[in-house]
């Protein structure tokens, strides 16, 4: 079974900065996407950024970047410029190819101080 | 961009009494959705996937006679905690694919109580 790791249960960044969230997963498919979805306190999961496994380059959602390794089962999520309205809940996901599942990790509960 | 709504927000029911979740998406049709619960401070667990004109498929561990789901049409799914308990007392999430592959979208959550 696919496993989803994030190893930072708490990050916190200062404002105007950048943070890196860590995210590893598990899978011996070739055909999957992976996905960092953000939880602020309302508890409304909402789409970060999305990467399609067969895709080469990294994401990039305005702000948001990743560093998808594939041989190294890595998925990192990037944030530029830590605004106030970026403290959430982060959490990744994994989705196998054949499948409507998503897997998640645990999260990250990020922190940015003003 | 695609919305699945869910309803109620946030309910309080007394042990014993069963209550009704709906999850619907409002501007695609869903022919499979997704039930999670979520406790305090703790990631998704995937309970069961609704399938539309069929039975839901459970996950290992969730108990199908306490959790009864009903998916009647392609934008509607019905969970309803049957006989609740306090120790049923959680955040329930619904979502949806709209397209394989694209994005899955996310009810607003349910705050169940039970007292």
């Amino acid at each position: 079974a696919q496993t989803v790791t994030q190893s930072q249960p708490e990050m916190s960044v200062q404002e105007a900065e950048t943070v890196t969230l860590s995210c590893t997963y598990d899978t011996s498919e070739s055909d999957y996407y992976l996905f960092w979805y953000k939880q602020p306190p309302s508890r409304q999961m909402i789409l970060v950024i999305r990467q399609e496994a067969y895709k080469q380059q990294n994401a990039t959602e305005n702000r948001f970047s990743v560093n998808f390794q594939k041989a190294a089962k890595s998925f990192s999520l990037k944030i530029s410029d830590s605004q106030l309205g970026d403290a959430a809940m982060y959490f990744c996901a994994y989705r196998s190819g054949g499948s409507e599942k998503l897997v998640f990790g645990k999260g990250t509960k990020l922190t940015v101080n003003p | 961009g695609a919305v699945v709504s869910q309803h109620p927000s946030w309910v309080i029911c007394k042990s014993g009494t069963s209550v009704k979740i709906e999850c619907r998406s409002l501007d695609f049709q869903a022919t499979t959705m997704f039930w999670y619960r979520q406790f305090p401070k703790q990631s998704l667990m995937l309970m069961a996937t609704s399938n539309e004109g069929s039975k839901a498929t459970y996950e290992q561990g969730v108990e199908k006679d306490k959790f009864l789901i009903n998916h009647a049409s392609l934008t509607l799914s019905t969970l309803t905690v049957t006989s609740a308990h306090p120790e049923d007392s959680s955040f329930y999430i619904c979502s949806a694919w709209q397209g394989l592959g694209t994005e899955a979208f996310f009810g607003q959550g349910t705050r169940l109580t039970v007292v």
